[in-house]
């Protein structure tokens, strides 16, 4: 059973086009989280949510909006797309409530902007 | 610069030497944790160790915490082909809301058989 999926596995756009990645965790978990991997393997946070808070890396573009329906779904809306959010993104969860949680990853979705 | 910075960048041994990775991080934490990436992949969790604490065993791996320092580091003993993956030490740091993880830049271990 997938702890956490992520669809789709690759993505190429043009850009200017507007996409999503859907996220599913069904591990009961409270928070999911949002990661975007450059080229170089560097790992950045994106967003945390739970059902209470959406916490949002400052460093990210308002074209980047989380969208989550229920608890086990956090999707990601990428609007205008622009060459430099060719990356690989990461979805991930975890019980949270404390500071001692590990984080469950999904296995990434690659996007590619033309 | 980034918080969670390891050492080396890239690391090649043979089959049952041991492999140590440093990180170096800038502010107080809550938790480091170690996390294994394998090429394609998305990462997997190895072990957390609190800030309260300085060692910490799981299998083959073994981690120490230097607070005082900001420094963590991964040792894995009699390496295998299969731990050939790359290894990122993520920081929980105190001043963070909502349990955001910050990752550092990775070190490539490359086991040789």
């Amino acid at each position: 059973d997938t702890a956490v999926s992520q669809t789709p596995k690759y993505l190429v756009t043009q850009m200017g086009n507007d996409k999503s990645i859907k996220c599913e965790q069904n591990l009961g978990h409270d928070t999911m989280y949002w990661y975007k991997q450059d080229s170089k393997k560097f790992l950045k946070i994106m967003f945390s949510y739970n059902n209470k808070e959406l916490i949002i890396n400052e460093t990210v573009p308002n074209r980047f909006s989380p969208k989550s329906p229920d608890k086990a779904h956090l999707n990601l809306h990428i609007n205008s797309l622009e060459l430099g959010d060719s990356a690989v993104y990461f979805c991930a969860s975890s019980r949270g409530g404390d500071y001692y949680n590990e984080q469950f990853f999904g296995p990434g979705t690659r996007l590619t902007v033309l | 610069s980034q918080q969670g910075e390891e050492d080396p960048q890239a690391l090649s041994i043979q089959e049952g030497e041991n492999a140590t990775m440093n990180c170096s991080y800038k502010t107080s934490i809550n938790n480091l944790q170690w996390y294994r990436q394998n090429s394609g992949r998305g990462l997997v969790h190895l072990i957390l160790i609190r800030s309260n604490e300085r060692e910490k065993h799981s299998g083959r791996l073994r981690v120490t915490l230097d607070t005082s320092k900001k420094s963590s580091s991964l040792l894995i003993t009699a390496s295998r082909a299969a731990d050939t993956a790359s290894y990122f030490c993520a920081t929980d740091a105190m001043s963070n809301a909502g349990n955001m993880l910050t990752f550092g830049g990775g070190t490539r271990l490359m086991v040789k058989p």
